[in-house]
């Protein structure tokens, strides 16, 4: 079974500082990876998705990277907001079927 | 982007009764919608998978008689909590995407509190 780790489970820094999460999986067959922010009390907002051809995707502040082989993800932000501050959440979705395994998420507070 | 909506976004119920949350797609057809459960300060955990026209898929230790889930239509799926107690307390998030392993988006979630 599929698992996805989240390393560090929470980070605090300070506005401006460029910062990387972290996210792990144990089987390398997957399909895509997605990322997600998740403000308190809040459903889901999709950030970036990387398919398993790709190597990273990026969307403004944000670049996702995938290394398949070594089962790792990293979502890098720059020039990090107090306005980040949230949950990230990557998901792995793997080739066998329609469905999504979580990571427990990177709690990230960006102090003004 | 695809908007998922998801209603009520909280519910107070006393121990017994139904709770019925709505998930709807509104400007694509879902193959297939998702449902989660969150507890507080953790990540999601997949109740159940359902498409339309069909049965839900229930994850392991889900008991499908207590969470009865209907995928009605390609933009509709409700989950029903049936004679709920206060361990149903939860955060329940709906997901849905075009295709499979596409995109998921998100409903934004409904607060049970069971009495």
């Amino acid at each position: 079974k599929q698992e996805v780790t989240q390393i560090p489970a929470a980070l605090s820094v300070p506005e401006g500082e460029n910062l990387v999460l972290n996210c792990s999986f144990t089987d390398s067959a997957i399909y895509n990876l997605q990322w997600f922010r998740q403000d308190p009390g809040k459903g889901l907002t999709s950030l970036l998705l990387i398919q398993s051809s790709q190597r990273e995707q990026t969307s403004g502040r944000l670049n996702a990277s995938l290394d398949k082989s070594s089962g790792r993800s990293t979502l890098y932000i720059a020039a990090s907001q107090p306005g980040d501050s949230a949950t990230y959440l990557c998901a792995v979705a793997p080739y066998n079927f329609n469905k999504f395994y979580f990571g427990s998420g990177t709690k990230l507070n960006v102090k003004p | 982007g695809a908007v998922v909506s998801q209603h009520p976004s909280r519910v107070i119920c006393k121990s017994g009764t139904s709770v019925k949350i709505e998930c709807r797609s509104l400007d694509f057809q879902a193959t297939t919608m998702f449902w989660y459960r969150q507890f507080p300060k953790q990540s999601l955990m997949l109740m159940a998978t359902s498409n339309e026209g069909s049965k839900a898929t229930y994850e392991q230790g889900v008991e499908k008689d207590k969470f009865l889930i209907n995928h009605a239509s390609l933009t509709l799926s409700t989950l029903t909590v049936t004679s709920a107690h206060p361990e149903d307390s939860s955060f329940y998030i709906c997901s849905a995407n075009q295709g499979i392993r596409e995109k998921l988006f998100f409903g934004s979630g409904t607060q049970l509190s069971v009495l």
